[in-house]
């Protein structure tokens, strides 16, 4: 069964400095990965997926993530934090069947202070 | 854009009450989707459904019920609600052969 893993509750940054948000997965199969936030009251929005490909990701707000097969990590960065991008940030595999069902991790909280 | 339209944005029911959510899409997609969202705990599936009057068991359908009449409509029904229902709800949508997922804002429901 597909799992994701986000070992981080709370990640702390100030504004500026790099901000890495971790994710691991186990997957039988190929992965299909995504990142989404989700702002206070908020539904969840779509970051970035993996599907095949480049292993560097780029989305949206200047996000982007790595994906290292060997590592089976799926690490979310940006280069320098803002403070509006203070939210939750899910992790998520795509379920091996035809019915599209994402797995999501526990979200890690992000802080960025002035 | 696509866009996901949940009934409620809060809702405050008493224990036992039958409760009704609301899913609206607005694009052609097969794939509908339940979740609940707790602190810790991520988000955790409930019910989907690929097609209309079809719908599958996620990880949590105990509780929860759901129908599809139309293919633009999915409603999350909580027979007897109960305190430990207390949740975010969210809707999602998904066509067959896309990666991913566009999310309706959530119902915060309270059970009291």
């Amino acid at each position: 069964a597909q799992s994701v893993a986000q070992p981080e509750d709370q990640v702390n940054v100030a504004e500026g400095n790099p901000l890495t948000v971790k994710c691991t997965y186990s997957v039988s199969g190929n992965p299909y990965l995504f990142w989404y936030v989700q702002y206070p009251n908020r539904g969840l929005q779509f970051l970035l997926k993996y599907i095949t490909g480049d292993n560097l990701v780029k989305g949206s707000y200047g996000f982007e993530a790595e994906f290292n097969k060997s590592q089976t990590s799926f690490h979310l960065k940006k280069p320098s934090a803002l403070v509006s991008d203070s939210a939750l940030y899910f992790c998520a595999v795509r379920d091996g069947d035809s019915w599209g069902k994402l797995q999501f991790g526990a979200g890690t909280q992000v802080v960025v202070t002035p | 854009d696509v866009k996901v339209t949940q009934s409620s944005r809060y809702l405050v029911k008493r224990t036992g009450e039958k409760v009704f959510l609301e899913c609206v899409q607005d694009m052609d997609h097969e794939n509908m989707f339940w979740y609940r969202q707790d602190p810790g705990l991520g988000l955790r599936l409930i019910y989907f459904s690929y097609d209309v009057k079809m719908k599958e068991k996620g990880d949590i359908p105990e509780g929860y019920s759901v129908s599809r009449e139309k293919k633009e409509r999915f409603s999350l029904i909580l027979e007897s609600a109960s305190t430990n229902q207390t949740s975010m709800y969210l809707c999602a949508t998904g066509a067959a052969s896309f990666y991913g997922y566009t999310f309706g804002s959530g119902t915060r429901l309270t059970v009291v």
